[in-house]
């Protein structure tokens, strides 16, 4: 699976946007960009995966640049409950586990 | 509930002793992971499951680490000989082979404490 490059923290105004930048330089064609999120003494929680196009859920929209290098989560108004560790991820999908870095800790504050 | 569920949550022991985690994945899920995180860390990938077979290990799987799925539905792992070098919280997730993403549900984890 390819690398990620997250920054370590990252601060963000209740309300606002919080947007979560990612790098994957080494990515391959046919690996997925995969973002979870692990809230303090809680199990990693899926939010949302991509391959080319941008996609968007309930959650969170996933952007990815047309060279696939890089991807940003965006949190479209963050709430204190975003509080988290995120992870961004790149697997086939199909691959047999995930390979978590350490994250980008996002702070949410009034 | 039919999410991840793992048992128990919270294990204190002391150094030398045995210790068994549970892990009960989602119904109608094939595969099964355990993982290890440390304090700072992401999770460390230790082993996973399809239905009952051990498809792979992690180095970090050491011999005194053994994970089973007899019936391809719960899981166990078990530590042996504990050392304070095995305090972690061990992570359960499952998931659906085939499943468009393929995406992990994850449990909410086992913290053991080894004194």
């Amino acid at each position: 699976d390819a690398k990620t490059t997250q920054p370590p923290s990252m601060d963000c105004a209740e309300g606002r946007a919080a947007n979560l930048p990612c790098n994957h330089s080494t990515i391959s064609g046919n690996e997925y960009v995969y973002w979870y999120r692990q809230i303090h003494s809680q199990g990693p929680q899926y939010i949302i995966h991509g391959l080319k196009n941008n996609e968007t859920n309930e959650m969170a929209s996933l952007i990815i640049t047309e060279d696939r290098k890089s991807s940003t989560l965006i949190l479209p108004h963050a709430t204190l409950r975003d509080t988290a560790v995120y992870y961004c991820i790149v697997s086939t999908g199909t691959a047999s586990k995930l390979t978590f870095g350490t994250g980008t800790r996002l702070q949410v504050t009034l | 509930d039919t999410g991840v569920s793992q048992d128990p949550r919270h294990k204190i022991t002391k150094r030398g002793q045995n210790v068994t985690f549970r892990c009960d994945p989602i119904s109608e899920h094939n595969r099964l992971y355990w993982y290890r995180q440390t304090l700072g860390q992401g999770p460390e990938f230790l082993t996973y499951f399809q239905n009952e077979a051990q498809l792979e290990k992690s180095r970090l799987l050491s011999d005194r680490f053994s994970a089973e799925r007899p019936k391809g539905s719960f899981s166990t792992l078990e530590i042996q000989r504990t050392e304070q070098g095995d305090s972690a919280m061990y992570l359960c997730a499952s998931s659906s082979f085939g499943a468009v993403g393929g995406e992990l549900f994850f449990g909410e984890g086992s913290r053991l404490t080894v004194l």
